[in-house]
């Protein structure tokens, strides 16, 4: 079947404007990720689903950022008052239930302008 | 925490070499995951390798081999016979057997292959 896939593929918005970034994760997978990865460094958690419950959120950097899975499949990551040092790629991925193995999404280039 | 470190930010090899990425990692952890990914300028990233960290023996698939040292905290990649489609970042990760899912990541390797 289809893989991880990521809206929009690049986004460019202006310092302090609110964005959203879609993950529609591989069908009947139950856990979901979502990381953030700055020029040059690895991938940094974000957030990960089980289901629709954040089971852990520990990466959030601040309260701007939120995310949400309100059906168990697509998520949404939402945030506010953007920055520039909000620029980043985000990436998306997710894993079939206590499978190991997470398959990533191609990610969101998000610029802050 | 844990934490990966990969002390190679560029490796270059010439196409049907072979070359070894370093990984380390710094965990209380005794049981855990690695793997190994891929991520080409698509920005996808594509698993290579996995190794659970109770087996002695070291994963290999293909071309892709590690070499595991448990008690030295170390996981390099070797790939053999490299070919041109190997050209991308690899970063080095780790997950706890048990509790956190997350992965944490190196900070990766460019690799370069030469024709």
């Amino acid at each position: 079947g289809a893989g991880v896939s990521q809206t929009p593929s690049n986004k460019v918005t202006e310092k302090g404007k609110y964005v959203e970034l879609r993950c529609d994760p591989i069908s009947g997978h139950t856990a979901l990720y979502w990381y953030r990865q700055s020029l040059g460094q690895g991938p940094e958690f974000l957030i990960y689903f089980q289901g629709t419950g954040a089971a852990d959120d520990s990466g959030l950097p601040n309260d701007r950022f939120f995310a949400v899975r309100p059906e168990g499949s697509v998520s949404t990551l939402k945030i506010q008052r953007t920055e520039r040092g909000d620029s980043a790629v985000y990436l998306c991925a997710s894993s079939a239930g206590a499978r190991v193995e997470q398959y990533f999404g191609p990610g969101t280039r998000l610029t802050v302008t | 925490a844990q934490t990966v470190t990969q002390s190679q930010p560029e490796m270059s090899v010439q196409e049907a070499e072979t070359v070894t990425l370093s990984c380390t990692y710094d965990t209380s952890e005794s049981d855990y995951y690695l793997f190994w990914y891929k991520q080409p300028p698509s920005r996808q990233m594509i698993l290579v390798i996995r190794q659970e960290a109770y087996k002695q023996q070291n994963a290999t698939e293909n071309r892709f081999s590690v070499n595991f040292q448990k008690a030295a905290k170390s996981f390099s990649l070797k790939i053999s016979d490299s070919q041109l489609g190997d050209a991308a970042m690899y970063f080095c990760a780790f997950r706890p057997f048990q509790g956190a899912q997350k992965l944490v990541f190196g900070q990766g390797t460019r690799l370069t292959i030469n024709p």
